[in-house]
């Protein structure tokens, strides 16, 4: 079974700090895929990234990060210099093979609340 | 705009009521996904269609059904709904059939079941 875990439900952190969003999962596969999805008020999911389980180099895009470690099971998320426009929910989630052999289904974690305050 | 278009975005009904949730995949998808993210059960996978075809299911209700019509959208039938069901319903496209690289949503219905 894969489970996602985001034990963070909610941040508050004052513009221009750094905040991490942590997530931790489980799976018995070897081959997986790890995402994040940011929800923001408006509703909408929108993708931020996509990591497979052979690549553990860490990932940077402006002011968004990436860890990911398999020893630890964690795939980390860090905003630096946070803005008001980060303010939303982000969810985590995993992929792994289901029993017909293709990735079709994807777990999501609870999501962490992050506001952003100005 | 994601390219993934849902309609209604707002639906509220009565209890025991029946609606349908419609999605367009964006251009050249042939994969749908239907999520339901609720307060209590987060997002949730429901049905995955292929090309027509019901590929994969997940954790859906038998009082829910779907389809994947020859022009490609799909629809989601609920029926005889209940106050649960009340949630945010999400389709997603992907143009592969085993697709582990990510979705693409669109920005969903929200029901309201009173």
């Amino acid at each position: 079974a894969q489970k996602v875990t985001q034990a963070q439900t909610e941040i508050s952190v004052v513009e221009k700090e750094d905040v991490t969003l942590d997530c931790v999962y489980e799976t018995r596969d070897t081959t997986y895929y790890l995402f994040w999805y940011k929800q923001p008020p408006s509703g909408e999911l929108v993708f931020l990234i996509r990591r497979n389980s052979f690549d553990e180099q860490n990932e940077i895009s402006g002011r968004y990060s990436w860890n990911f470690q398999k020893s630890t099971s964690s795939f980390n998320f860090t905003i630096t210099a946070s803005q008001v426009v980060d303010s939303a929910v982000y969810f985590c989630a995993l992929s792994e093979k289901g029993n017909s052999g293709g990735y079709q289904k994807v777990t999501f974690g609870t999501g962490t609340k992050l506001q952003v305050i100005p | 705009d994601s390219g993934v278009t849902q309609t209604p975005k707002h639906l509220i009904t009565a209890t025991g009521q029946r609606v349908t949730l419609r999605c367009s995949p964006r251009s050249g998808d042939l994969s749908v996904y239907w999520y339901q993210q609720s307060l209590d059960q987060g997002l949730q996978f429901l049905i995955q269609y292929y090309n027509g075809e019901e590929r994969a299911k997940g954790n859906i209700l038998e009082r829910f059904s779907a389809q994947q019509f020859p022009d490609l959208h799909s629809e989601l039938n609920l029926s005889s709904l209940e106050l649960g069901d009340s949630a945010l319903y999400f389709c997603a496209s992907s143009a592969a059939r085993d697709n582990p690289y990510g979705y693409t949503f669109g920005s969903g219905t929200r029901l309201t079941v009173v």
